[in-house]
């Protein structure tokens, strides 16, 4: 079957590191995504990972090894703001715009 | 109007009525896509447009019925519906099917009673 895994919840200090994994076992491959979503709004693009590696781009980076069906979203100097449900998806094939999203991370900066 | 938009933002509806949800898209893509997000569910796929041409439909009953008249235009409509079909709809649209990033409208809050 399909299946995305991600912690529900996590909880991290204004300026600190955070890093948010997520596992994948899918029928296919091609492409991991990570959104960002605000409570009550729309979920915003973030990074999208196709080969092995990490993806930096300013204070997020996204990280994906294929063999271990592993990514994580890292979250430099947090801020108030970044507090949102962080979605990581996979597309399961080629020729498709099927994503399969995992529950989301509920991430809370606190002062 | 920027972006993906989306109307209603809230709908309440009794389970014999017939509604309809409007997405529109001002970025001059070609793909459009509707997704349910469930309390505590993944976000799932409903449907694909890729050029007005329905390409995905992820198994959905046929109580949704959408509707992509052209490539900025995409419409959901409901009709006797379910208590367990109250979610936030979203839409979301893409230069083509197989581009990376998808832009996700702000959604329809919809409740079935």
């Amino acid at each position: 079957g399909q299946n995305i895994d991600q912690p529900t919840e996590m909880t991290a200090t204004e300026g600190a590191i955070v890093q948010i994994n997520c596992t994948y076992q899918t029928s296919g491959f091609n492409g991991l995504f990570w959104y960002q979503q605000h409570a009550g709004e729309a979920p915003t693009f973030l990074s999208y990972n196709v080969l092995d590696g990490l993806e930096e781009k300013g204070r997020f980076s996204s990280f994906l090894s294929r063999s271990k069906g592993y990514s994580y979203l890292l979250l430099k100097e947090l801020q108030m703001k970044d507090s949102a449900s962080y979605l990581c998806a996979v597309r399961d094939g080629y020729n498709t715009d099927k994503l399969i999203f995992g529950t989301g991370t509920r991430l809370q900066v606190f002062p | 109007e920027t972006g993906v938009t989306q109307t209603p933002r809230h709908l309440v509806m009794g389970m014999t009525n017939k509604k309809s949800l409007k997405c529109e898209q001002h970025l001059g893509h070609n793909a459009m896509y509707w997704y349910k997000q469930s309390a505590k569910k993944p976000l799932e796929l409903m449907f694909v447009y890729n050029f007005k041409e329905q390409t995905e439909n992820n198994s959905v009953p046929s109580r949704f019925s959408p509707e992509c008249p052209n490539s900025s235009h995409l419409f959901l409509h409901l009709h006797t519906l379910q208590p367990e079909d109250s979610a936030l709809y979203l839409c979301a649209s893409s230069q083509e099917v197989g581009f990376n990033e998808q832009f996700f409208g702000p959604g329809t809050r919809l409740t079935v009673l």
